[in-house]
């Protein structure tokens, strides 16, 4: 069954560094989120990307925050200058149709543990 | 408007018996309800998700109830087994890939469900 792929599993950083964190989306997908999870509490949206854009965001996906999409393989997000209140899971996600309107729908990878120091 | 209320935190359930996860919504353009399974380390996984044109769904021994009017929704696992022990999240969407949606999840707070033997 197809997966999406997250790397690393875990990356612990200080305080004010910046991290990337890596994902590859199931290939026929044309949707990617960004989603985290800290500690023993919900998943919370960060960002949606779609067409080479970022399509939505939420409050938490603040200036420190971004996506890219640098081949037709990978999903990044960075971290510019990471706070500790940055740790956290964070799980990429990808999603879509395809010509004949099948819906895969949304298949979550299985995280990035970020400790921030 | 953008919450979901899931009940209970944790829940407890003998091997065999129907395990009941309750969640309550606001945003009445919600129109799709996945319930997630996530075990320690790992991303959320699929489990089953309804819209609402029904009022049930059922897939093996997990069933979906969907009140439209209540703004309701709940899973129902049946014959639960001690492999069932997981985090269990609830979620609403505008549909995912339907017209143009980014179907960007907002997530319950969680139960862990323990399933003992």
């Amino acid at each position: 069954e197809p997966e999406v792929t997250q790397t690393p599993s875990h990356q612990v950083t200080q305080m004010g560094q910046e991290v990337i964190l890596r994902c590859v989306p199931i290939s026929n997908h044309l949707y990617f989120y960004w989603y985290r999870q800290i500690l023993g509490q919900k998943v919370e949206f960060l960002v949606s990307f779609y067409n080479n854009e970022i399509s939505e965001k939420s409050e938490i996906f603040d200036d420190q925050f971004s996506v890219e999409r640098p081949d037709g393989s990978n999903f990044t997000l960075k971290i510019r200058s990471t706070k500790l209140e940055d740790s956290a899971m964070y799980f990429c996600a990808s999603g879509g149709k395809d010509s004949l309107g099948t819906n895969y729908g949304y298949t979550f990878g299985s995280g990035t543990r970020l400790t921030v120091v | 408007q953008q919450q979901v209320k899931q009940s209970p935190q944790s829940l407890i359930v003998q091997k065999g018996g129907i395990s009941i996860i309750n969640c309550a919504y606001e945003n009445t353009a919600f129109d799709y309800f996945p319930w997630y399974q996530q075990f320690p380390g790992k991303g959320p996984a699929l489990l089953i998700a309804i819209r609402p044109d029904v009022s049930e769904k059922k897939e093996g021994r997990f069933t979906i109830s969907f009140n439209k009017s209540a703004k309701q929704f709940s899973l129902h696992i049946m014959d639960s087994q001690p492999g069932d022990s997981a985090t269990y999240f609830c979620a609403a969407s505008i549909a995912p890939f339907y017209g143009g949606s980014q179907g960007n999840l907002i997530f319950g707070k969680g139960t862990k469900l323990s399933v003992k033997p």
